[in-house]
């Protein structure tokens, strides 16, 4: 079984910086198959990015995903207030999805 | 456009079972899987199991086997997700989502149907 997580819990920055997420996998993974959401208070989750670097679309091109192996990271390059949500990474194996446990971005 | 449309929130005893429905539009709904996430009050999103509509065909969460059922209805292309013998821990915003992109990624969602259980 696949176990995501994600760090840090919480990231709380001004806006116009960078904020770095991070989602790591207990054992290799297919790029192919991870996929980042974004929570916005109080609404569904939003596709973000999946085969771990595509955005979805719509999604601003500050949201950008890399990563390989067991290393993953969602970066938004210019925080923006309407940034303020709980991301989540989530991978697809043996007809099955897991969900990491999230990371809250805050704006100071 | 895609559209998936959930049913009012329910409240329901201990024991009980529920059923959520999801009614969707704007896509051909034969073709792609129906995912349900659910997340307790504030907690992270949990994965259910996926229905695939063409065929009925399912696959649940280890954790939810023997409890739940998906079914759907292609005639009103409308899913539906039910759990019995409810408990506290069961309280949560259910969520259905279509993979439309591809059949395993939930990509449109509905906006939620939230299930309290409390006697």
């Amino acid at each position: 079984e696949v176990v995501l997580t994600q760090s840090p819990g919480t990231l709380s920055l001004s806006p116009g910086e960078r904020a770095t997420l991070s989602c790591r996998a207990s054992q290799t993974v297919y790029s192919s198959y991870l996929t980042w959401y974004q929570q916005m208070p109080g609404q569904a989750p939003r596709l973000l990015i999946y085969g771990a670097s595509t955005r979805a679309t719509g999604i601003p091109d500050r949201f950008s995903g890399r990563g390989s192996g067991t290393d993953f990271t969602l970066t938004i390059s210019r925080l923006e207030p309407e940034d303020v949500a709980v991301y989540y990474c989530q991978y697809y194996v043996n007809s099955a999805l897991t969900f990491g446990g999230g990371t809250k971005v805050e704006i100071k | 456009q895609v559209h998936l449309v959930q049913s009012g929130a329910e409240m329901k005893k201990p024991g009980a079972s529920v059923k959520v429905s999801c009614k969707t539009s704007g896509y051909n709904f034969n073709d792609h899987y129906i995912h349900w996430v659910r997340q307790a009050p504030g907690q992270g999103l949990e994965w259910m199991g996926w229905i695939n509509p063409n065929s009925d065909g399912t696959n649940y969460a280890q954790k939810f086997q023997g409890r739940i059922t998906m079914t759907t209805d292609t005639s009103i292309r409308t899913a539906h997700m039910e759990l019995s013998r409810l408990t506290s821990d069961d309280t949560a915003v259910y969520y259905c989502a279509g993979g439309i992109l591809q059949k395993w990624l939930p990509d449109q969602w509905g906006q939620g149907t939230l299930v309290t259980v409390s006697s």
